[in-house]
């Protein structure tokens, strides 16, 4: 079936530092793919999405590439702030039918940034 | 601000009790889904509806859970008898139709039930 596979975690890391997580799906086609994040106490916000092969999600200086040829969606952003703190949830999208809406979720990766 | 209801918050029970655990999805979307989320499991998807019926529920353990959607207003979950290992956050999520302005690509998650189960 289909799956979500996260890098593991936590990632700790400075303020204004690089940040990327890895994530690779298995798919029988072409899903779509999600970050979502949760924030403490909250329940997962959609970050960002793309829809089809080599299209680019971006927002709030977060960005992931779909790469078909590797079967991947990494998060990556160039200068984390101590607010991006949280975790960071991969996930995908295919099926008809009953499955239509049904999202398949990766592990989660828990991000810390000190100041 | 259209978003996702939960009640209540914090919920802390006993052993053995019944616990109702309400969301109200945003007006308009017409599938509602239910997670657990624990350290251990993480996120894990329970069942989910779509216009009112009942699309999958394998992952919700069936001797003492229970999910309905009474209206399009209100989903439920129910736990009788609760047990300590159900202690987790619930997560209601509602999406789609791509009609009524909604995509069935994106859920929307309320802000969680914290259940204690002592």
């Amino acid at each position: 079936g289909d799956s979500v596979t996260q890098m593991e975690g936590p990632v700790t890391l400075s303020e204004e530092a690089f940040l990327t997580i890895n994530c690779t799906y298995t798919a029988t086609g072409y899903p779509s793919l999600f970050w979502y994040v949760q924030y403490p106490g909250e329940g997962l916000q959609l970050l960002l999405k793309a829809t089809k092969a080599d299209d680019k999600g971006s927002n709030k200086g977060f960005e992931a590439t779909y790469r078909k040829e590797t079967t991947s969606f990494h998060l990556e952003k160039g200068s984390v702030q101590v607010s991006d703190s949280a975790v960071y949830f991969c996930a995908l999208h295919f099926g008809g039918g009953t499955s239509y809406g049904k999202l398949t979720f990766g592990q989660g990766t828990i991000l810390t940034v000190h100041p | 601000d259209a978003r996702v209801t939960q009640t209540p918050r914090h919920k802390v029970t006993e052993m053995g009790q019944e616990v109702t655990m309400r969301c109200q999805p945003i007006l308009g979307h017409n599938t509602v889904f239910w997670y657990r989320q624990t350290m251990m499991q993480g996120l894990e998807l329970l069942a989910y509806f779509r216009n009112r019926a009942p699309l999958d529920d394998s992952g919700m353990p069936k001797d003492r859970f229970s999910a309905e959607m009474p209206d399009a207003t209100l989903a439920t979950l129910k736990i009788q008898p609760s047990e300590p290992r159900d202690s987790a956050v619930y997560f209601c999520a509602s999406g789609g139709p791509p009609q009524g302005g909604g995509s069935y690509n994106e859920q929307f998650f309320g802000p969680g039930t914290r259940l204690t189960v002592l």
